[in-house]
């Protein structure tokens, strides 16, 4: 199968830093996208890695290892705005190219 | 607003019936993909359409189909609705020539049957 897998919930602290995992059977890897969801609205794009390494984009960066079959999603200085659903999506060859989505991780910020 | 339309935002149906979603892509896009999005399952890819072609195909049920125009927007067909198609509805269109800017996703339509 295509398994991708992400903690469902994690929860930090207003300015602190944290790092969202996402693991993926790497047999036809070709590219990992990471978005952002508010509820009840539509998917944002923050990030596109094909290539092994850290990707950095103001207060996100992206990490992947492809022999890994690994990402992670790093967010510091968290704000109360960031709480949302991060989702990773991977595309493999075998499917089309068509990204196949993660149930996604709840984040939530507290004060 | 991402340059993705999608109308209606709500519908509420009772099950048996049909319905019909519209997309938008954003201008110069000729992909476009549609996802159904439940609370149990997450985003689910069901079909994309390239330039009025079908590309490819996801986990679409038999009573759903989908077309695209020439004027290249889409319309999802759902018929005979049943309690368990209540989800929201995404369109997504894209960049030709590569993934890099992601897939761009309309505002959805949430579809409530009874």
């Amino acid at each position: 199968g295509q398994n991708i897998d992400q903690p469902t919930e994690m929860t930090a602290t207003e300015g602190a830093i944290v790092q969202i995992n996402c693991t993926y059977q790497t047999s036809g890897f070709n590219g990992l996208f990471w978005y952002q969801q508010h509820a009840g609205e539509a998917p944002t794009f923050l990030s596109y890695n094909v290539l092994d390494g850290l990707e950095e984009k103001g207060r996100f960066s992206s990490f992947l290892s492809r022999s890994k079959g690994y990402s992670y999603l790093l967010l510091k200085e968290l704000q109360m705005k960031d709480s949302a659903s991060y989702l990773c999506a991977v595309r493999f060859s075998g499917g089309s190219y068509i990204p196949t989505f993660g149930r996604g991780t709840s984040l939530i910020v507290h004060p | 607003d991402s340059g993705v339309t999608q109308t209606p935002k709500h519908l509420i149906t009772a099950t048996g019936q049909r319905v019909t979603l519209r997309c938008s892509p954003r201008s110069g896009d000729l992909s476009v993909y549609w996802y159904q999005q439940s609370l149990d399952q997450g985003l689910q890819f069901l079909i994309q359409y390239y330039n009025g072609e079908e590309r490819a195909k996801g986990n679409i049920l038999e009573r759903f189909s989908a077309q695209q125009f020439p004027d290249l927007h889409s319309e999802l067909n759902l018929s005979s609705l049943e309690l368990g198609d209540s989800a929201l509805y995404f369109c997504a269109s894209s960049v030709d020539g590569g993934p890099q800017r992601g897939y761009t996703f309309g505002s959805g339509t949430r579809l409530t049957v009874v």
